[in-house]
């Protein structure tokens, strides 16, 4: 079965380093996402991409985030100064269309800022 | 706003028994989607089952069920013949038009031998 893979697994960076998360949807899925889960606290939304836009943002998706598809399979999550406060899982996400189609989540990078 | 309660932060039960997990949701809309997700220590993200807001029937996936109630925004989960790999945290998630996905705080399910 298809599935959505995110690489790396485990990133440590330095508070104020630039990261860079990378994800390859479903070939066919159409819809990409980014949710973070801070450890202990639910999965939040983060931003849904579209068509090479973003369709939609949270307020947690500020400007030191942004997202790219730079060759039609990779999706990647950008954070340009970290802090402390952006550790926790990310986890990328795909779907086929909009509405009823549920998305298919990646493994989840563990981001650890120090 | 939506938003989606799960009031249960952990649930136990033993092997081979059954288990309801609740979950209660706010939207405004008429037209929306409801799913559950399971996520094991691994903490990997794993669609158990899916509801359309539309459909009455209540959806089935193996030994997993839902009560779907919309009058009263319920969207609870019935795992039946617990399994030790059921062990996980569940996430009861709502979505509405574009794809914004609001998931509850989750609840740890423990599966006792």
């Amino acid at each position: 079965e298809p599935e959505v893979t995110q690489t790396p697994s485990h990133q440590v960076t330095q508070m104020g380093q630039e990261v860079i998360l990378r994800c390859v949807p479903i070939s066919n899925h159409l819809y990409f996402y980014w949710y973070r889960q801070i450890l202990g606290q639910k999965v939040e939304f983060l931003v849904s991409f579209y068509n090479n836009e973003i369709s939609e943002k949270s307020e947690i998706f500020d400007d030191q985030f942004s997202v790219e598809r730079p060759d039609g399979s990779n999706f990647t999550l950008k954070i340009r100064s970290t802090k402390l406060e952006d550790s926790a899982m990310y986890f990328c996400a795909s779907s086929e269309l909009e509405g009823n189609s549920p998305l298919h989540f990646g493994n989840g990078t563990r981001l650890t800022v120090t | 706003a939506q938003t989606v309660t799960q009031s249960q932060p952990e649930m136990s039960v033993q092997e081979a028994e059954t288990v309801t997990l609740s979950c209660t949701y706010d939207t405004s809309e008429s037209d929306y989607y409801l799913f559950w997700y399971k996520q094991p220590p691994s903490r990997q993200m794993i669609l158990v089952i899916r509801q359309e807001a539309y459909k009455q029937q209540n959806a089935t996936e193996n030994r997993f069920s839902v009560n779907f109630q919309k009058a009263a925004k319920s969207f609870s989960l019935k795992i039946s013949d617990s399994q030790l790999g059921d062990a996980a945290m569940y996430f009861c998630a709502c979505i509405q038009g574009a794809q914004k996905l609001v998931f509850g705080q989750g609840t740890r399910l423990t599966i006792n031998p």
